[in-house]
């Protein structure tokens, strides 16, 4: 069965920090990794979408990475901001449709 | 543009009562995506369509249908709702070359 598991479930981190979160998965085939950004009560929004060639992509602030070899990503927040509190899905994609969905890891970002 | 568009945000339903989510995309998107997320879930597949008239079941589409007769709309009927349905669900359109999905706000529903 296709999973896609993400850790840590949640981390409070203090405003200007980094921080990482992982993505693990057992999609196959594989098609692309995604990450996208959910802020309450809002639907997902993109970060990076990741090909099986890529490695490392970056938006802004977002940085993710993809080792398709050992099925991993992470996605590293750099000099966090009280905005970047949200949930942070991991999202491998098998073709157009058939995507499997991690459960998110919540961030939160304190003053 | 609007982007991709949901109605209504909430709604309470009462067992074994009918309605119909509302989706509507203006960026002439072909691929459209129903999704429920419940808490501490990723977000399932219901239905999926390709084009106008073109729909698919995806992982989870019991006790739901949809219809794609525009490329605009894509509407999403609970018949006889169960409490199983309380949940949050999501529209999302698409275009095929990167398979790239754009959300809509999501409708909260409960099933009392």
């Amino acid at each position: 069965k296709n999973q896609v598991e993400q850790s840590p479930q949640s981390l409070i981190i203090l405003e200007g920090k980094n921080c990482t979160l992982q993505c693990n998965y057992t999609v196959s085939p594989f098609s692309n990794l995604r990450w996208y950004k959910q802020d309450t009560g809002r639907g997902p929004v993109s970060l990076t979408i990741m090909t099986f060639s890529e490695n490392t992509k970056s938006n802004g602030r977002y940085t993710a990475t993809l080792d398709a070899d050992t099925k991993q990503s992470s996605l590293h927040i750099t000099a966090s901001q009280l905005s970047d509190s949200a949930s942070y899905i991991c999202v491998v994609s098998e073709n157009d449709y058939k995507l499997s969905f991690g459960a998110g890891t919540t961030v939160t970002v304190r003053a | 543009n609007a982007g991709v568009t949901q109605t209504p945000k909430f709604r309470i339903l009462k067992i074994g009562q009918s309605m119909t989510l509302q989706c509507a995309q203006d960026m002439n998107h072909n691929y459209m995506y129903w999704y429920r997320q419940d808490p501490g879930m990723g977000l399932k597949l219901i239905y999926y369509s390709v084009g106008a008239g073109i729909t698919d079941k995806g992982e989870v589409p019991n006790g739901y249908n949809v219809s794609r007769s525009t490329t605009e709309d894509f509407p999403l009927r609970l018949e006889l709702a169960a409490p199983s349905q309380t949940s949050v669900y999501f529209c999302a359109s698409g275009v095929k070359t990167r398979g790239e999905q754009y959300f809509g706000p999501g409708t909260r529903l409960t099933v009392t």
